[in-house]
């Protein structure tokens, strides 16, 4: 079945610095989800990314979806102690398929 | 705004004991599906009902069921608890089946004992 694989497990970044978490699946995706979980808490949507080699921006995080709609990124510029969290990627369309998340810790 | 509810927020069985965890919807939202997270993992999928009819079904275990009720909540069903079963439950549900976002409960924790 379905696989999404996300790297790394852990981040520990801080304050100011910028922050990477990669998304890689088995098969080509029609669409992938990002979403944000914060410490005891539940998973919030961040954003649905759909076309090949889309780029969105939400401040001061940039998404991307692979060419191949195989692999996407979150990329986040000038952490802030208010983006501590684990960040999940998520494939599938009725039913998501989340990756293992990245766990970001941030030290002001 | 208004946003999933689930009930109980915290649940403690026994061994072998049942459980019964619910979920409802965000109004006018006909999709809901059902997730377990356990410790330092991501949600799992368990499964789905859109307009009462189950959709998809994932590693849900036998012993569970569920089902969603004409004015959209969703029970989730769980007998012969086993240790492993202890777990974060999230509801989600969506407007549209499929489509786009999901908005997450704040869960149940479950814990057998």
């Amino acid at each position: 079945g379905q696989q999404v694989m996300q790297i790394p497990q852990y981040q520990h970044v801080q304050e100011g610095e910028d922050f990477t978490t990669y998304c890689n699946s088995s098969t080509t995706l029609s669409n992938i989800q990002w979403y944000k979980q914060r410490p005891g808490g539940h998973p919030v949507f961040l954003i649905q990314l759909v076309k090949s080699g889309e780029v969105k921006k939400q401040k001061r995080l940039t998404f991307q979806f692979g060419e191949a709609k195989k692999n996407s990124s979150l990329h986040i510029t000038a952490t802030q102690t208010t983006d501590v969290g684990t960040y999940f990627c998520a494939g599938g369309y009725n039913k998501l398929i989340f990756g293992a998340g990245t766990r970001l810790a941030v030290h002001p | 705004a208004a946003g999933v509810i689930q009930s109980p927020r915290h649940l403690i069985k026994e061994k072998r004991e049942t459980a019964t965890l619910k979920c409802y919807p965000i109004p006018r939202h006909d999709t809901v599906y059902w997730y377990q997270q356990g410790p330092g993992q991501d949600p799992q999928f368990l499964i789905s009902f859109y307009e009462k009819m189950q959709s998809d079904k994932g590693s849900i275990p036998d012993r569970f069921s569920a089902q969603q009720f004409s004015d959209y909540h969703s029970e989730l069903n769980m007998s012969s608890l086993e240790l492993g079963d202890s777990a974060l439950y999230f509801c989600a549900s969506t407007g549209l089946a499929g489509v786009s976002e999901q908005f997450f409960g704040p869960g149940t924790r479950l814990t057998v004992l």
